[in-house]
């Protein structure tokens, strides 16, 4: 069974610059979750997604964060502008169907914003 | 409030020491419990999980009990491996809230 799938794996852009990471879900997996890790912190849930509808987008910067899952299964997230505090790994993972099951984790996209 | 407090790292052991990772939670409602860990170079990985009070997770020689009465949920192994080599993050989970603590670097020595 293929796992999360992310690209890309690392990206460096200038503060005020836009990048776009995308996510490809394991197979079946209705719930998916972007996550934000700043070096020697936890992952912070950014938004969560019940097929392609938003369950939970209550820590994203709505300023300059969104996230899409138009056919609730690929999703992109995007940054614009970009800030240096948001140089941190870009984590995504799926679920089958949320709550308490087991979510699977992407490699994750490492963003450096200059 | 919602939160998981861990210990703080990093942490060096030799080869067959015994570790404990503490933590604890907050959180209204019961919510489930979850240890995952990251290799280097790796994403996370779920190693162990527990969804009620007293329910004892374990894999790869790793165990944890869930512990209502002191919000805890530590992480032991009786004797670890340089492989074990890897950060450590607990996690809750209440409903669609999920939580991780700020992770726990372990380095095993030969």
């Amino acid at each position: 069974e293929a796992g999360v799938a992310q690209s890309p794996r690392y990206k460096i852009i200038e503060k005020r610059q836009s990048v776009a990471f995308w996510c490809n879900p394991i197979s079946g997996h209705a719930t998916l979750y972007w996550y934000q890790q700043i070096l020697g912190q936890g992952p912070k849930l950014l938004i969560q997604f019940q097929n392609n509808g938003v369950v939970d987008d209550s820590q994203l910067p709505k300023d300059r964060f969104s996230a899409e899952r138009l056919k609730g299964v690929d999703s992109t997230l995007k940054i614009q502008p970009a800030k240096l505090e948001d140089s941190a790994v870009y984590l995504c993972a799926s679920s089958l169907t949320g709550g308490y099951n087991e979510q699977f984790f992407g490699p994750g996209t490492r963003l450096t914003v200059l | 409030g919602n939160s998981v407090t861990q210990m703080e790292g990093p942490v060096t052991l030799s080869e067959e020491a015994f570790l404990t990772i503490n933590c604890t939670y907050t959180a209204t409602g019961y919510p489930s419990l979850f240890w995952y860990v990251q290799y280097p170079g790796e994403g996370l990985q779920l190693l162990l999980k527990a969804t009620k009070a007293d329910d004892k997770g374990s894999n790869k020689g790793f165990e944890a009990t869930y512990r209502k009465e002191t919000t805890s949920f530590h992480l032991e192994k009786g004797s670890v491996q340089v492989s074990d080599s890897a950060v450590y993050f607990c996690a809750r989970n209440t409903g669609n809230q999920f939580y991780f603590g700020t992770g726990t670097s372990l380095t095993v020595i030969p």
